[in-house]
């Protein structure tokens, strides 16, 4: 069992669908990171949310939606995905300040699309 | 540019022998640096964190850092059937909160 919980755990969805990924963490941490992972690839960074506050967008379409509606919770929207967007969707969550915090990953949402 | 380099393996070693993750990082200013272990399907699992130049030892895990050559690794003693994973080296390398920068990851594969 992980400390940052994403649901749902698996996600098959057509084109023109509407659906949203979440995040929580009770770790008091205040930076929390939304990774896309391909099948034998590593994690890639989509976005970093700092104090609630975008602070980092991986240049990722639009049909990615992220929201930070308080310290502990993280969603990702997704509207109109494409077949290549299917992946595995990782949460993780850190302290902010200082550097040698690490990343602590959910469990990841496993997404398809048709 | 900033880049993580590992071998991507397979590296295979026998139970019980001395198995051994490298990584060389592009950007000297580096200061934090992770390894992580993935299991097939499920997402990674930190395992060990070093930030200042020597080794670090947690169980049978060891870490080593040379920030002089850009090179850190991952010693694991008496290697299991049970460490087969991609271990995955990641590396921050700017200021806190800033995300982590990810090798391709180096597949380990234990046999019995």
């Amino acid at each position: 069992d992980t400390e940052v919980t994403q649901t749902p755990k698996h996600l098959v969805m057509g084109m023109t669908n509407k659906k949203s990924l979440k995040c929580e963490q009770h770790m008091g941490h205040r930076a929390m990171y939304w990774y896309k992972q391909k099948a034998k690839k590593p994690p890639e960074l989509m976005f970093v949310y700092s104090y609630e506050k975008l602070s980092i967008n991986e240049s990722v379409p639009s049909r990615f939606s992220p929201e930070c509606p308080n310290s502990s919770l993280l969603n990702l929207h997704l509207h109109a995905l494409q077949p290549e967007d299917s992946a595995l969707y990782l949460c993780a969550s850190s302290q902010w300040d200082g550097n040698n915090q690490p990343q602590h990953f959910g469990d990841g949402t496993r997404l398809s699309i048709l | 540019q900033k880049e993580v380099e590992q071998n991507s393996g397979p590296l295979s070693v026998p139970e019980g022998a001395i198995a051994s993750l490298n990584c060389t990082y592009s950007d000297r200013v580096s200061q934090s640096f992770f390894w992580y272990r993935q299991y097939s399907g499920k997402s990674p699992e930190l395992i060990m964190s070093i930030y200042s130049n020597g080794d670090k030892e947690d169980g049978r895990f060891t870490a080593q850092l040379n920030k002089a050559s850009q090179y850190v690794s991952l010693l694991i003693r008496d290697s299991q059937p049970s460490d087969s994973a991609t271990y995955l080296c990641a590396v921050r390398f700017d200021q806190a909160g800033t995300a982590l920068i990810f090798g391709k990851g180096t597949t380990l594969s234990v046999s019995s």
